[in-house]
């Protein structure tokens, strides 16, 4: 069974450090790689998409990176900020790229405090 | 500006009652997704739709059905509501083809608690 797996799945940092979040996966192969940010209460927002030949993608202080070969993918957040708490969720679209075989993992959950 | 939205935001409700969630989206985009989110667990499909008059099960439909008569809506109804449905609820909508590269939108989420 396709699986995505999340670490840490908290995480606690002050304001103005930066933190890394890692994706592991055993979709094989994929189509694409995609990095969402959930607000409490909130739906989950897209942050980033990786196709399986882009190693890096950035979004201002968001910057994911993609080994396709150890399947593993991470996401950077830098001189993080009290509105980065949210929970952080990596999506894996199989290869056979089908909207409805998208793969969630559980999530990490970022607090960002003073 | 477009958007998706969800009602209720929260239900409460008892076990063997029907209950449907709305979703309404204005992005005028052809697919439809109804996922459920449980702790340990990530984002759930539920039913999803391609477009109008097309409606398909996901991995967990038993105790669901859809249907989309138009394009801005796909209502998610519970047969007969239970405790295992409690759940919070996210609808989402992307613009069209199945290969799953399109961003999906999310609403904000329904809460159902079944009693």
């Amino acid at each position: 069974k396709n699986q995505v797996e999340q670490s840490p799945q908290s995480l606690i940092i002050l304001e103005g450090k930066n933190c890394t979040l890692q994706c592991n996966y055993t979709v094989s192969p994929f189509s694409n790689l995609r990095w969402y940010k959930q607000d409490t209460g909130r739906g989950p927002v897209s942050l980033t998409i990786m196709t399986f030949s882009e190693n890096t993608k950035s979004n201002g202080r968001y910057t994911a990176t993609l080994d396709a070969d150890t399947k593993q993918s991470s996401l950077h957040i830098t001189a993080s900020q009290l509105s980065d708490s949210a929970s952080y969720i990596c999506v894996v679209n199989p290869h056979t790229g089908t909207a409805s075989k998208l793969t969630f993992g559980t999530g990490t959950r970022l607090q960002v405090t003073l | 500006d477009a958007e998706i939205t969800q009602s209720p935001r929260h239900k409460i409700t008892e076990t063997g009652r029907q209950v449907t969630l709305a979703c309404h989206q204005t992005w005028n985009h052809n697919n439809m997704f109804w996922y459920r989110q449980d702790l340990g667990h990530g984002l759930r499909l539920i039913h999803y739709s391609y477009g109008v008059q097309d409606t398909n099960k996901g991995e967990v439909s038993d105790g669901y059905s859809v249907s989309r008569s138009n394009t801005e809506d796909l209502p998610l109804t519970l047969e007969s509501a239970a405790s295992s449905q409690t759940s919070v609820y996210f609808c989402a909508s992307s613009l069209s083809g199945a290969m799953g590269t399109d961003t999906q939108y999310f609403g904000p989420g329904t809460r159902l608690t079944v009693l």
